[in-house]
């Protein structure tokens, strides 16, 4: 199992564009975050998928937006790219249940906004 | 709000010397605070978290609610210790919702 994967590695991005990253979980979770890592900063919660929907979301503007598909795998977009989008993008994935149930994270995506 | 609060960027000590990294936490509910550790080129991954009361590669945290604190420890430290360090809280029971990170310590340990 090569854990939690995300693609691209790194990207390039201009001011007003938009932008979509890819997350697939690992092998038998079922549950997507994603986190936006600015420089010098911890990881900050965007929002979490589960069962193809958005359950919970953190303080960020409609312009993040995301979706999950039925294999669990996960897209976030961003429209209307400002220089502050600047970051490191993290996934994470966990299993719903009654016990505890760790976030495993993925390398992540750096985006550069010019 | 929840929000926590690392209040060292960095901590240098030498090896063998104790280690305490500050952890402050605001949340008026019964949070789940977990300990992240970052090596070297490496991704972020789970040292601990409150509810285990284990001890991992030496590291400790106590839950102290009345401080709001949820302080890191470790007695003796090693050069392989070197890292960035994250306090996280989750509001949720087990975990699994997102979590609230503090800004991170970069702790090195010198020879």
């Amino acid at each position: 199992d090569a854990g939690v994967t995300q693609s691209p590695t790194h990207l390039i991005k201009t001011r007003g564009q938009q932008v979509t990253l890819r997350c697939s979980p690992k092998s038998g979770h079922d549950t997507v975050s994603w986190y936006q890592q600015a420089l010098g900063q911890g990881p900050q919660f965007i929002f979490q998928y589960y069962e193809e929907e958005e359950r919970q979301r953190g303080n960020f503007p409609d312009r993040f937006s995301g979706h999950q598909f039925p294999n669990y795998s996960s897209e976030l977009n961003v429209n209307a790219l400002l220089l502050g989008d600047s970051a490191l993008y993290l996934c994470a994935s966990s299993a719903q249940g009654p016990s505890y149930n760790e976030q495993f994270f993925g390398p992540g995506t750096r985006l550069t906004v010019l | 709000a929840q929000r926590v609060t690392q209040p060292e960027k960095l901590l240098s000590v030498f090896k063998g010397a104790p280690v305490e990294l500050k952890c402050n936490y605001s949340y008026s509910g019964s949070p789940e605070l977990f300990w992240y550790v970052q090596y070297s080129r490496q991704r972020l991954q789970l040292l601990l978290r409150h509810i285990s009361r284990e001890s991992i590669k030496g590291f400790t945290a106590d839950l102290n609610k009345g401080e709001t604190s949820f302080h890191l420890k470790k007695p003796f430290a090693q050069e392989e210790d070197s890292a960035m360090y994250y306090c996280a809280l989750g509001m949720k029971r087990g975990g699994a919702d997102g979590l609230t990170f503090g800004k991170g310590t970069h702790l090195i340990i010198q020879p």
